[in-house]
């Protein structure tokens, strides 16, 4: 399974834009990128998915470049209920041995 | 709400006891993951279920089990507790295995174990 690694935490505002990046070098070609948000004491929630280009839900945007090495999921004018852990998963959900591991995550903490 | 019921919500125990945890996933789902947090490990993965076999084994303790039903809720079994076993169990649901196209997974509230 592809290894991510992503900044430990950022800090921003209400109103602002976010961008948090995952790094994930050793992508496969039949991967998928996940993102999922977890609040403290509750389980994770699916934000987004994609495998290439960008792609646009009601919550966030994720942009993934050509060589598909990194990823970028995009908050846009975040609020205070926004600060969660976001992780990045790569995988394909293929064969019996998908173990959907998470990473450390990134920290989002939105200052009034 | 996920659709993914873990029961019970809480649960204390005294060390060198067994305790299960019950998973009753989305209807139509057939795989089923067991994921330990704790404060300073992160999310864990344990193991993973699909339609009632094992097909994924994370950092399982020996002295931890798992089960998937016929009627696809799982179990998790723990035994010889520890103090270090506190933290909040999560089971997940997918309808296939998780991580590909639109196979996203599901999380239940959790079960906090506190093991005194």
């Amino acid at each position: 399974l592809a290894k991510t690694t992503q900044p430990i935490s950022m800090d921003s505002y209400e109103g602002q834009e976010v961008n948090i990046t995952c790094s994930h070098n050793n992508i496969a070609t039949n991967d998928y990128i996940t993102w999922y948000q977890q609040f403290p004491s509750q389980g994770p929630r699916f934000i987004i998915q994609g495998y290439k280009t960008k792609v646009t839900n009601e919550v966030a945007s994720l942009f993934i470049p050509a060589d598909r090495k990194s990823s970028t999921l995009s908050l846009p004018r975040v609020s205070l209920s926004d600060t969660a852990v976001y992780y990045c998963l790569v995988g394909d959900g293929g064969g019996a041995t998908n173990k959907l591991i998470f990473g450390t995550g990134t920290l989002l903490a939105v200052q009034p | 709400d996920s659709g993914v019921t873990q029961t019970p919500k809480h649960l204390i125990t005294a060390t060198g006891q067994r305790v299960t945890l019950r998973c009753s996933p989305r209807s139509g789902d057939l795989s089923v993951y067991w994921y330990q947090q704790s404060l300073d490990q992160g999310l864990q993965f344990l193991i993973q279920y699909y339609n009632g076999e094992e097909r994924a084994k994370g950092n399982i303790l020996e002295r931890f089990s798992a089960q998937q039903f016929p009627d696809l809720h799982s179990e998790l079994n723990l035994s010889s507790l520890e103090l270090g076993d506190s933290a909040l169990y999560f089971c997940a649901s997918s309808v296939g295995v998780a991580g590909g196209m639109n196979t996203e997974a599901f999380f239940g509230q959790g079960t906090r174990l506190t093991v005194v």
